[in-house]
């Protein structure tokens, strides 16, 4: 069974900091996504990683896949107050082609 | 394309009402998904259909949930009867075969309030 972590589960950083955030998933897969939720909202996606090695950046968010080490990385640069949300990792399962999502990081960047 | 789009937006029932919640999946998109979000549990896959049929209904919570998926353009989600437990906000999501590339689309979310 297909199951994934991620850490930490509360982040409360200042305004300038960085910051990486960690997804780590138990069985093979070459597909992981990277979602924000905002308080009340839906999901938006922000990164598709579908290989090892693959690094994708919009703005301030890199994301990085390992999948040697089952190891996706989302990283912070010098996070602003609009960063904060919920980014949830997911895993394609190959099993039946549904995701399989981590519990979601909350993320809070003070002034 | 209007995206997923998912109806209501808020319900409030009252314990053992029977409450159906409505998801139109993006055009051409031969997935549909069910979520439940709850602080407790995070997202929790209720069940989803390819081409109209149910794959995996493992998720879904006991006998009191149903889904239906009558054609490409329209799913429901039923509870009946709803308990207070059931409260929680209800996801749909799709994609395509063809678009793995991009992920799910999920819709904005039906908020459950069972009293």
């Amino acid at each position: 069974e297909l199951k994934v972590e991620q850490n930490p589960l509360f982040l409360s950083m200042q305004e300038g900091k960085n910051y990486t955030i960690y997804c780590n998933y138990s069985t093979t897969s070459d597909r992981l996504y990277w979602y924000r939720q905002d308080p009340g909202k839906s999901l938006e996606s922000l990164f598709v990683l579908l290989s090892n090695g693959a690094v994708k950046q919009e703005g301030r968010l890199m994301a990085s896949l390992d999948t040697k080490a089952r190891l996706s990385t989302l990283h912070i640069t010098a996070a602003v107050h609009d960063l904060s949300a919920t980014y949830f990792c997911a895993v394609d399962s190959f099993d039946g082609q549904n995701f399989v999502f981590g519990p979601g990081t909350r993320l809070s960047v003070l002034p | 394309d209007a995206g997923v789009i998912q109806s209501p937006r808020h319900e409030v029932t009252e314990m053992g009402q029977e409450v159906t919640l409505r998801c139109k999946p993006i055009s051409g998109h031969d997935y549909l998904f069910w979520y439940r979000q709850t602080m407790m549990r995070g997202l929790e896959l209720l069940i989803y259909f390819n081409n109209n049929v149910p794959i995996d209904d493992s998720g879904m919570p006991e006998d009191r949930f149903s889904a239906k998926m009558p054609n490409a353009s329209f799913s429901t989600l039923k509870i009946q009867p709803s308990e207070p437990r059931d409260s929680a906000v209800y996801f749909c999501a799709s994609s395509s075969t063809d678009s793995w590339n991009y992920g799910y689309t999920f819709g904005s979310g039906t908020r459950l309030t069972v009293v």
